[in-house]
């Protein structure tokens, strides 16, 4: 059984691109979460998805969007990169039917903006 | 939502036990404690839960006094291998998990 999964592990980009990260959620989950994690910082929420809609959001600009497909993958989208875009980027997903609160994390989109 | 505090930074050697101790006074009635470690370039890995008293499993110990205002990660004989950021969270159920700086442990051989 596959945990979740990120692609692309690592990507450049320029000042001012667009970039656009997915993630493949745990079987059986159908609730995403993406976050964004700074060097020496803890993750920090971005946004959530459940049922293909945004559920909940964290202090983001709307630079960050995302998106859910019926099979629950995800994407998270970022336009008009800036040098502090620089990070992380986590995917988390969830059962949330089950009322558990434990999420499984992927290893990760490491994003450098040049 | 329950606010955390944790110490920023723990160090420790080889073959020690390590107490984590996280505050969580606003704790609402429903809350679980949940801890999850994250080791550098990696996401976060959950390791233990807990409501009440005492939660044991094979990484580590969980221990919550009565009033469940703070709870004390324990990990016993750490190898270098538990250098990690511990993160204590109270969250809640349908709601993203919700990280604050964590705890660095670092050991030393």
């Amino acid at each position: 059984d596959a945990g979740v999964t990120q692609s692309p592990t690592h990507l450049i980009k320029t000042r001012g691109q667009q970039v656009t990260l997915r993630c493949s959620p745990k079987s059986g989950h159908d609730t995403v979460s993406w976050y964004q994690q700074a060097l020496g910082q803890g993750p920090q929420f971005i946004f959530q998805y459940y049922e293909e809609e945004e559920r909940q959001r964290g202090n983001f600009p709307d630079r960050f969007s995302g998106h859910q497909f019926p099979n629950y993958s995800s994407e998270l989208n970022v336009n008009a990169l800036l040098l502090g875009d620089s990070a992380l980027y986590l995917c988390a997903s969830s059962l949330r039917l089950s009322g558990a609160t434990e999420a499984f994390f992927g290893q990760g989109t490491r994003l450098t903006v040049v | 939502l329950a606010k955390t505090t944790q110490p920023i930074s723990m160090d420790s050697y080889e073959g020690q036990e390590v107490n984590i101790t996280c505050s969580h006074n606003n704790i609402a009635t429903n809350d679980y404690i949940t801890w999850y470690q994250q080791f550098p370039s990696q996401g976060p890995r959950f390791i233990i839960q807990g409501y009440k008293t005492k939660v044991t499993n094979e990484v580590a110990s969980l221990f919550i006094p009565a009033d469940r205002k703070s709870s004390t990660l324990s990990l016993p004989r750490v190898s270098l291998s538990d250098t990690a950021v511990y993160y204590c969270l109270v969250p809640q159920a349908g709601t993203a998990l919700i990280f604050g700086k964590g705890t660095t442990l670092s050991v030393s051989s």
